[in-house]
């Protein structure tokens, strides 16, 4: 079975520093990865997801992710974080070629100070 | 956009009691999921639905738990005799994979309280 590792559950930053949340995930096989937010009182949304390809990707408001295959790490980055960015942050995965339910992280509760 | 849509937002029940709770997804998506995230804790999977059948579930899963698909438009988990431990917020997904790779959309999420 999968299971993902987020290493700061929480990251205290300032307006305009830079950001890199930390996720490693256990599984020998194909998989996607995801990162999700959640926002204050707000549902799950989609940051962004890998599924194939570059390894580079780019999500919603300016966040991007790279996938490190051989350090099994997929850490989420944001040049310049901003008020409206404090959120929990979950880094999630599951098997490639299906459908199968995900794998949370524990979370990453990020607080930006004005 | 297209969400999610779950019922009710907050559900106190004797413990127990059996307590359905209501998801609406997408309404084109193929997948069905739910989650639940105890207080403190991550957000753990139960179980997926897919053509009208349970395609997998998780350990947490067990026979107090079921689903079922009543209609075209809504799924609902159903807990059959409530413990104090399944207080939780239980969260709906939906996605439009077939055949994969395909993301999932997460409900508001129930709140489940067990008195």
């Amino acid at each position: 079975a999968q299971s993902v590792s987020q290493h700061n559950h929480h990251v205290i930053l300032s307006e305009a520093a830079s950001l890199e949340l930390g996720c490693n995930y256990s599984y020998g096989g194909t998989v996607n990865l995801f990162w999700y937010v959640q926002y204050p009182g707000q549902h799950l949304q989609l940051l962004l997801k890998y599924f194939s390809g570059d390894p580079l990707v780019k999500g919603i408001k300016g966040f991007e992710a790279e996938f490190i295959k051989s350090k099994f790490s997929f850490n989420l980055r944001k040049p310049s974080v901003q008020w409206s960015d404090t959120a929990e942050y979950f880094c999630a995965v599951n098997k490639g070629g299906g459908a199968d339910g995900l794998t949370f992280g524990k979370g990453t509760h990020l607080i930006i100070q004005p | 956009e297209p969400e999610v849509t779950q019922t009710p937002s907050h559900q106190v029940t004797q413990m127990g009691q059996e307590v359905i709770l209501r998801c609406v997804p997408i309404s084109n998506h193929l997948y069905f999921y739910w989650y639940r995230q105890i207080l403190g804790q991550k957000v753990e999977f139960l179980v997926s639905f897919y053509n009208n059948e349970i395609s997998e579930k998780s350990e947490i899963f067990d026979d107090q738990f079921s689903v079922e698909r009543p209609d075209g438009s809504n799924f609902t988990l159903k807990i059959r005799s409530t413990k104090l431990e399944d207080s939780a917020m239980y969260f709906c997904a939906s996605s439009a994979s077939q055949g994969g790779n395909q993301p999932q959309h997460f409900g508001d999420g129930t709140r489940l309280s067990i008195l």
